[in-house]
């Protein structure tokens, strides 16, 4: 089974500029997470999808950053204009389905490493 | 601030000993909790997981003990290898998976 896809794996980008990261979930999954590790932390949640509905986008920083998964499948993340601060992993995972009750483990794709300039 | 930590940021250990690597929490309302391992390059792998109904759980060569009046579990591995080499995290599930901070886990040849 192919697991969770990302590209690209690195960039390098100069603050104010613009980035976006691409997702492939496993397939037939219908949650779709981003989060953002910053070295030697652990994952923060930024946004849940479930198909191509947002659950759950409380800590992203909407002035910047943007996500959509318009068709249910396949996901992007945008940072629009990029900060230092913005200098993480992004992570993009995914699970058959998440309830408040039922949970369904989390599959990691390998991550995109963002650094700002 | 955060809900989950983390009681050590590195841990070395002889191959062969067993690693317990430890972690607390402040909610007693978290019901469920998870631990990952986190190797270079790669994302979050999931390791094992217990409910708040369960003191302890056993996988291969893994064990996470749940003690619910200290709010603290842990992570015991069995007979290290050079293959558990990674960062270590625990994580807890209420709306959301809220991951600690993680511990370093360093195998000595």
């Amino acid at each position: 089974e192919a697991g969770v896809a990302q590209s690209p794996r690195y960039k390098i980008i100069e603050k104010r500029q613009s980035v976006a990261f691409w997702c492939n979930p496993i397939s037939g999954h219908a949650t779709l997470y981003w989060y953002q590790q910053i070295l030697g932390q652990g994952p923060k949640l930024l946004i849940q999808f479930q198909n191509n509905g947002v659950v759950d986008d409380s800590q992203l920083p909407k002035d910047r950053f943007s996500a959509e998964r318009l068709k249910g499948v396949d996901s992007t993340l945008k940072i629009q204009p990029a900060k230092l601060e913005d200098s993480a992993v992004y992570l993009c995972a995914s699970s058959l389905y998440e309830g408040t009750v039922v949970y369904n483990e989390q599959f990691f794709g390998p991550g995109t490493r963002l650094t700002v300039l | 601030g955060e809900s989950v930590g983390l009681h050590l940021p590195t841990l070395s250990v002889q191959e062969g000993d067993n690693s317990i690597i430890n972690c607390a929490y402040s909610n007693s309302a978290s019901d469920y909790f998870i631990w990952y391992k986190q190797e270079s390059g790669k994302g979050p792998q999931f390791i094992i997981d217990i409910r708040s109904n369960m003191d302890k759980r056993q996988g291969q060569r893994v064990t996470v003990l749940l003690n619910k009046t200290v709010k603290h579990l842990s992570l015991q591995i069995a007979a290290t290898q050079p293959g558990d080499s990674a960062v270590y995290f625990c994580a807890e599930r209420r709306e959301k998976l809220t991951f600690g901070t993680g511990t370093r886990l360093t195998i000595i040849p």
